[in-house]
């Protein structure tokens, strides 16, 4: 069974630094690129961007550019998205996803609440 | 990458079809045939409902179809029950390994 499966929820003060991780299996992860989208609270879902964990290649959506870094290891099978200096406008859910069929996201992880707050 | 624009809200009572749109732009709805739609409830992950534009994965019902015609996709309930009430999502490729997603759609069953 493909599943992944996130780290749980943070609670942050703005400045701080942070990572949350995505940890897959059932599949080869080097196969499938891994998306994370940003959904904050009562909105719609937005794509940050995606890993390719095979060569480690990276694409952003231009509103997160340099807001975030995406990075994998592939010997844990392992995603994460990190920030250096976290921000109260960064609170929301936070979900891994895998690029199977055909584009799509196929497979979600649970999600990921960040809570950013003096 | 704008978002791609969904109407806020759509309704139907049990038993009926409602069908909703996902308007985009030529460089991504209409310019590849990789419209995905999901389907969230409150608190939960999205779930792929219709990947292809059309296509359904293994367990989701045949009372959801997608279609599409230039710029905008659509998905359509049919026989709208109960546990269809959420929130729907379209998402399509936008090329060099981009995503984007529609602004979302609150499906009511009256």
């Amino acid at each position: 069974e493909v599943q992944l499966v996130q780290s749980g929820a943070e609670v942050k003060k703005p400045g701080e630094s942070l990572e949350i991780s995505c940890k897959t299996s059932g599949y080869s992860f080097t196969s499938y690129w891994v998306v994370w989208v940003r959904q904050l609270p009562g909105e719609g879902l937005e794509w940050m961007g995606s890993i390719y964990p095979s060569d480690a290649a990276t694409r952003h959506n231009p509103a997160f550019q340099g807001q975030v870094t995406i990075s994998a290891d592939r010997s844990i099978s392992t995603a994460y998205l990190q920030w250096s200096t976290l921000r109260a406008s960064d609170t929301a859910m936070y979900y891994c996803a895998r690029r199977g069929l055909r584009n799509s996201l196929d497979v979600w992880g649970q999600g990921t609440t960040v809570t950013v707050s003096s | 990458q704008s978002a791609l624009t969904q109407p806020p809200s759509a309704s139907g009572s049990p038993g009926q079809s409602v069908t909703f749109s996902c308007t985009g732009t030529s460089s991504d709805v209409g310019g590849y045939n990789f419209v995905s739609w999901y389907q969230q409830h409150p608190g939960k992950a999205p779930k792929l409902m219709i990947y292809e534009v059309s296509k359904r994965p293994s367990g989701v019902p045949d009372r959801f179809s997608g279609s599409k015609s230039g710029n905008t996709a659509s998905l359509t309930v049919s026989g709208l029950q109960a546990e269809d009430e959420a929130d729907y999502f379209c998402s399509s490729y936008a090329g060099t390994n981009t995503l984007v997603f529609g602004t979302g759609t609150k499906v009511t069953v009256l």
